[in-house]
């Protein structure tokens, strides 16, 4: 099956523990992106790639790193320094970084205690 | 980056059409107006954009004004399982990654 895929769904971590979310997609995009969501509220953006071994910042990226060294991944590493990490994490990837429709992943609830 | 601007929460009737509205009107002449609807607790699901002509897919139509400053998402016969979501957004050609979500509108499909 051809798709975008997060794991784990649910997360738990104790706080000042780094912690990494895995993102893969097997539908041959270029770009992939990383969002955050909190209770309530709509996506925002902490990072995005639009090609391998390069990315940027989105408009949160504070307290958060990524690495893109093989096309189909994009993990992100939630640090210590990101002072509430707790939320729901949405990977998402598309054809190229132009307007083309971005396919999400189901998402990770990460809960830092 | 253009922002746009939904109401927070619509109500529709099982079987009628849902007709939600966005505002954009900082729009640039490269932005594309793309519509996504989440259900709770899952990833969000593509279903529609246009650039300036109006478009309609298996989903819903997409009606866009003359000056691309708003816009009108249509669900022609809604169900109880189009309760979700919606986000409106822009989104360059040229800068893909600055897409904003908005807080979207909460439509609730009623029996």
């Amino acid at each position: 099956d051809g798709g975008i895929t997060q794991s784990p769904k649910y997360l738990f971590r104790k706080e000042g523990q780094n912690v990494t979310l895995s993102c893969e997609q097997n539908l041959n995009h270029d770009a992939m992106y990383w969002y955050r969501q909190d209770p309530g509220q709509g996506l925002r953006l902490i990072y995005y790639s639009q090609i391998v071994n390069d990315f940027q910042k989105g408009d949160i990226a504070e307290g958060y790193s990524v690495s893109r060294e093989k096309k189909e991944s994009f993990p992100l590493t939630v640090t210590s320094a990101q002072k509430n990490p707790t939320a729901f994490y949405l990977c998402a990837s598309s054809y190229s970084g132009g307007p083309d429709t971005q396919y999400f992943g189901p998402g990770t609830r990460l809960t830092v205690l | 980056d253009a922002k746009t601007t939904q109401p927070t929460s619509m109500d529709c009737a099982e079987g009628r059409a849902a007709n939600l509205p966005c505002n954009h009107s900082t729009i640039s002449g490269n932005e594309y107006v793309y519509w996504y609807r989440q259900i709770h607790s899952q990833g969000p699901q593509y279903i529609i954009h246009g650039l300036k002509n109006n478009e309609t897919n298996e989903m819903a139509s997409l009606i866009i004004t003359e000056d691309r400053k708003s816009s009108t998402l249509i669900l022609p016969h809604a169900t109880l399982r189009d309760t979700a979501v919606y986000y409106c957004i822009v989104r360059s050609n040229t800068n893909a990654g600055k897409s904003t979500f908005g807080d979207g509108t909460t439509l609730t499909v009623k029996p």
